[in-house]
């Protein structure tokens, strides 16, 4: 059974950082494409970034080019979420899910962005 | 980037009735490959995202077959022949052809009428 973990989410001041982070477990880790989904309370899902199963190509939404990396440790089978420069309107659920065309998800870790 | 529009935006049915979502995307959803990424999912309140079709017309795995979507080019059509309580909540379309960025459909309210 594929089980995506994400933790890292909390409260932070405008301007604050976080590490997202996803343990996968179920299926070859390695093998696959792997994406940061979020959703702000009450609104539609908006992919974030995605990274090839190396970790040679990774790819993100405009509004956090510059302010968010996406990483993989395939040793370890999880997937990260380095968050910075963090604005209000970044506040959301950030999901971890398998693959480009987002086969499987997480439950989500909550992100929370106010003074 | 590619838009996709869903409608209608809330749709209210009758247990027991079908029901139908449209989403249409501001481009052809054709890869050079021949396949079509057309993706849905179903969000029931308080889960997360749960995919239901891939490739407009497949079933995932454990996805009653009263869902099947259909469609092609620019026009995709998301089917419940029959709904159930638990059918409750918001339905996307997604597309996984031209990306950078994958895009979402805004969402369809599903409710009991």
């Amino acid at each position: 059974e594929v089980q995506l973990v994400e933790t890292g989410g909390g409260l932070v001041p405008p301007g604050g950082s976080l590490r997202l982070s996803c343990a996968a477990s179920g299926f070859t880790f390695s093998t696959y494409w792997m994406s940061w989904v979020r959703q702000a309370p009450g609104k539609g899902l908006e992919w974030v970034a995605n990274i090839k199963q190396d970790g040679s190509e990774k790819h993100y939404v405009d509004s956090v080019k510059g302010r968010f990396t996406i990483s993989r440790d395939n040793a370890k089978n999880s997937l990260y979420l380095q968050v910075n420069s963090l604005r209000a309107e970044d506040t959301a659920m950030y999901y971890c899910a398998r693959g480009i065309n987002n086969a499987d998800w997480g439950q989500g870790t909550l992100v929370t962005v106010s003074s | 980037d590619v838009v996709m529009t869903q409608s209608p935006l809330s749709l209210p049915v009758t247990l027991g009735q079908p029901a139908s979502i449209s989403c249409t995307s501001s481009q052809s959803l054709v890869y050079s490959d021949g396949n079509t990424y057309l993706n849905w999912f179903q969000q029931r309140p308080g889960q997360s995202p749960r995919r239901l079709i891939y490739k407009v017309s497949n079933r995932d795995s454990g996805v009653p077959d009263r869902f099947s979507g259909s469609g092609s080019g620019t026009d995709f059509t998301l089917k419940i022949s029959r709904v159930e309580a638990e059918d409750v909540g918001v339905y996307y379309c997604m597309q996984g052809t031209h990306w950078p960025p994958i895009t979402f459909g805004q969402g369809t309210r599903l409710e009991i009428k």
